[in-house]
Order: C-alpha cells, then structure tokens, then sequence
C-alpha cells in the first residue's frame, strides 16, 4: 500500500536559518512526488514536483527538495527561512500507474520559523 | 484567475440532513477530486472523476455522493450528515494528458460543522 511519512509535527527554525522538513513515502514503481504548503483558511498551494530527472528540484518562493531513492525519501529545504514561510506543508506521492491519479497525502508538518 | 471555486465557505447542519458543496474551475481540467481534512490526519480522497460522466470512490466514500455532469462542475452531496462528517472538505483539479504528473490546483475549502 502507498503511504507517506512525515515525522516531525512541528519544526521550528529562525528567520534566516536553513530549514528542512522530511518526508519519505512508500509506493510500488518510481513516484511522482508532490510538496504543497497550505497558510491558514486557504487551500493547499503546490510548491515542486518530482516526476523524473534530477534529484535536486527547484521550486516556488526558494523552496528546493532532493529525491533520494535508496532512502525513499523526499525532504524539503531552503536556505534561509523567512517569518512568511510559517505554514503548514504536506507531502503527497503519487503511484505513476494508478489510473485514479490519486493523491497519497502526509500528516503535514508545521514550519514555524520565528524571527 | 478564478481557478477553483468551493460555496460555501462554512455551513453547520444538524444530524440527519443533506446538503451540497459546490466545486466549479474555469480552467478546462480533466481531473477534479474531493478531500477532507482533518487534525492530525492530512487530506483524504473521498471520490474523483477523470472527466465529464466518469466518477469513482476514493479512500472515504461512504455517506457521500458526487456527479460530474459538466467538465467545470463537480458537486460533493452528503446524504444524511453525522457528527463524523464535521471536517474541511477541499476541492482539486489538475490537467491532462500527464495528469499524473501535474499538480493539482485546490479551492480554499468549505468548513463543515455536523451538530
């Protein structure tokens, strides 16, 4: 069965500090994987993706993730950490052959990054 | 940029009755699913249609309905609202042909609360 891992409930970092937020998934097959991050009363907002290519992709508003395969494992990153990016962020896979395209979402973790 | 559209942003029901979420994008998108959210729990699949006149069970079906009579329109029924229903229900759609590699575009949600 799918699933996706998201350890930590809550990360806290300072502004300006790097930020990572983990992630490791369990699917049949190589997978799509999916980085979204949702601000509070909105709807979740897609970040990057990895389909295929380089283990290192870039995303929205200076967010990166890097794909390791022996790992199973698909952590977000950033630099610096900014007072906005304060949200909560859910990783999501995706098995390539599922005929649903369903969506296999984790519990999310709420980065709070404090200034 | 409309995007995806939910009504109404929050509803509270007493047990027993029915009602209708309303999902509708603008963006011509094959793909279109309902999830909920809940605590704790990240997002999970309730139905999904793939295209007009096409639908299917997700994760959570039961006590819910859906049609896709229209490719903008996906509309989410509760049948006999319970007090386990109380959630936030988000709507999504993504495009085609490599729609499983797309990412999906989600309204900001409607806030149900079964009483």
């Amino acid at each position: 069965a799918q699933s996706v891992a998201q350890p930590e409930d809550q990360v806290n970092v300072a502004e300006g500090n790097p930020l990572t937020v983990k992630c490791t998934y369990s699917v049949s097959g190589n997978p799509y994987l999916f980085w979204y991050v949702q601000y509070p009363n909105r709807g979740l907002q897609f970040l990057l993706k990895y389909i295929t290519g380089d283990n290192l992709v870039k995303g929205s508003y200076g967010f990166e993730a890097e794909f390791n395969k022996s790992q199973t494992s698909f952590h977000l990153k950033k630099p610096s950490a900014l007072v906005s990016d304060s949200a909560l962020y859910f990783c999501a896979v995706r098995a390539p052959k599922d005929s649903s395209y369903k969506l296999i979402f984790g519990s999310g973790t709420r980065l709070l990054v404090r200034p | 940029n409309a995007g995806v559209t939910q009504t109404p942003k929050f509803q509270v029901l007493k047990t027993g009755q029915s009602m209708t979420l309303q999902c509708a994008q603008d963006m011509n998108h094959e793909y279109m699913s309902w999830y909920r959210q809940d605590p704790g729990m990240g997002l999970r699949l309730i139905h999904y249609s793939v295209g007009a006149g096409i639908t299917d069970q997700g994760e959570v079906p039961n006590g819910y309905n859906v049609s896709r009579s229209t490719t903008e329109d996906f509309p989410l029924r509760l049948l006999s609202a319970a007090p386990s229903q109380t959630s936030v229900y988000f709507c999504a759609s993504s495009s085609g042909p490599e729609r499983g590699g797309q990412p999906q575009h989600f309204g900001d949600g409607t806030r149900l609360s079964i009483l």
